[in-house]
């Protein structure tokens, strides 16, 4: 998942709704896989993170899926807020490298 | 608060020239990471540097250089800019050598006119 493009792929959730991030990542080798969100004009801020040798872990409204099988991995965000805007990207760490997606911007829908 | 600093907020300049953006690490990070994000773009790694030492190198311009002070805060030295150099840069630290949580400061946005 190496950050390209120029437009950031956009999901649009109803404030209240449950939001589901999705992303695919490269390297079946990663072993540590971040998420991470930036707010407009910050700095991108650590949210979650899940180890290989689990497949689900749950922060405060956040989950965090891992499918190695697949290599996918997903963040769900339970009853969304305008808090939650941003733009979400998913990193996993290859060889001592953080490889980052492209993103994915949450719009939230009043 | 993350705990990085990054100075300064913000740059203008003008194409041909030469800037320095400088980062400091949380406290006891002994890793830091420079990273490119242009607009609507996702982040670009562009080189890492552990206890001042480079430690690993991403799609970092022959243009531009960092370095790993003593003191381990850090610098990126961008030359010879262009139109296209026009981006957020973010540094980031970490405790050790990369597999664990990054933390980011608030990065500088840098206009080349």
């Amino acid at each position: 998942g190496e950050s390209v493009g120029l437009h950031l792929p956009t999901l649009s959730v109803q404030e209240g709704d449950n939001s589901i991030i999705n992303c695919a990542y490269s390297n079946s080798a990663s072993d540590y896989f971040i998420w991470y969100k930036q707010e407009s004009g910050k700095g991108p801020q650590f949210i979650i993170d899940i180890r290989s040798n689990m497949d689900k872990r749950q922060g405060q409204r956040v989950t965090v899926l891992l499918n190695k099988t697949v290599k996918h991995l997903s963040l769900q965000i339970a009853a969304t807020q305008p808090g939650d805007s941003a733009v979400y990207f998913c990193a996993e760490n290859s060889n001592y490298q953080l490889i980052w997606g492209a993103g994915t911007k949450l719009i939230i829908k009043p | 608060d993350s705990g990085v600093t990054q100075t300064p907020k913000h740059l203008i300049t003008a194409t041909g020239q030469r800037v320095t953006l400088r980062c400091s690490p949380r406290s006891g990070d002994l890793s830091v990471y420079w990273y490119q994000q242009s607009l609507d773009q996702g982040l670009q790694f562009l080189i890492q540097y552990y206890n001042g030492e480079e430690r690993a190198k991403g799609n970092i311009l022959e243009r531009f250089s960092a370095q790993q002070f003593p003191d381990l805060h850090s610098e990126l030295n961008l030359s010879s800019l262009e139109l296209g150099d026009s981006a957020l840069y973010f540094c980031a630290s970490s405790v050790g050598l990369g597999l664990e949580t990054q933390y980011f400061g608030p990065g500088t946005r840098l206009l080349v006119l």
